[in-house]
């Protein structure tokens, strides 16, 4: 069966240093992935798409690597902050239907002053 | 503050009531949709619309009734609910709903069945 795994466990880390976030996929064969925020209380919010032919995206202290062989995608934060706590969650369309947006787990981060 | 508008942001409501939640979008968008989300778990599609017409339904009970009045308005029907259909209801909105666009999601309704 189709599956989208991220680290369940929090990821606590220092202010400064830099977070780094793991998506494996099964099953699928994704021509595109995108890694969301969540705050609590409010909808997800878009960060960062990548398309199977880039290996690296980059958005200010963000950057996704996608991983095509492997079926994995990495999500860093570097200098991280505070306010960049919140739980990050990526997201692949399912392989036969356009429209459904399938999200992994998510994984919470929380940065430490 | 979201592109996507939803309303009301809390309900709490009966098992016998009937009511509606709404959701509003301007970006010129053609595809909506519904998730719901349970404490510390992922949004779960619920339904899709694309061009005002229910494209997918994920097996969703019929106690929630999907309505897509025009290209900007997104409604939910609620009649009936159990206590386990308590959560946070999600809309969001992409350009037409093909895999290489961004969902827009709304702050959701949060729903309380008493």
């Amino acid at each position: 069966s189709q599956k989208i795994e991220q680290n369940s466990e929090a990821l606590n880390i220092q202010e400064g240093k830099t977070a780094t976030l793991t998506c494996n996929y099964t099953n699928y064969s994704p021509a595109y992935l995108q890694w969301y925020r969540q705050d609590p209380g409010r909808g997800p919010v878009f960060l960062l798409l990548i398309r199977e032919n880039e290996k690296e995206k980059r958005k200010e202290r963000l950057k996704v690597t996608f991983d095509t062989t492997l079926k994995q995608s990495l999500f860093h934060i570097t200098a991280s902050q505070p306010a960049d706590s919140a739980t990050y969650l990526c997201a692949l369309y399912g392989s036969s239907n356009t429209g459904k947006l399938i999200f992994g787990q998510g994984t919470t981060l929380q940065v430490k002053p | 503050d979201t592109e996507v508008t939803q309303t009301p942001k809390h309900l709490v409501m009966g098992m016998t009531n009937k009511k509606s939640l709404k959701c509003e979008q301007h970006m010129g968008h053609r595809a909506m949709y519904w998730y719901k989300q349970k404490a510390k778990k992922p949004p779960e599609l619920m339904f899709v619309y694309s061009y005002e017409k229910l494209s997918i339904n994920e097996s969703v009970p019929s106690r929630f009734s999907p309505e897509c009045p025009n290209s900007s308005l997104l409604n939910l029907h609620l009649h009936a609910l159990q206590p386990e259909d308590s959560a946070l209801y999600l809309c969001a909105s992409s350009q037409d709903g093909t895999s290489n666009q961004p969902q827009h999601f709304g702050d959701g309704t949060r729903l309380s069945i008493l």
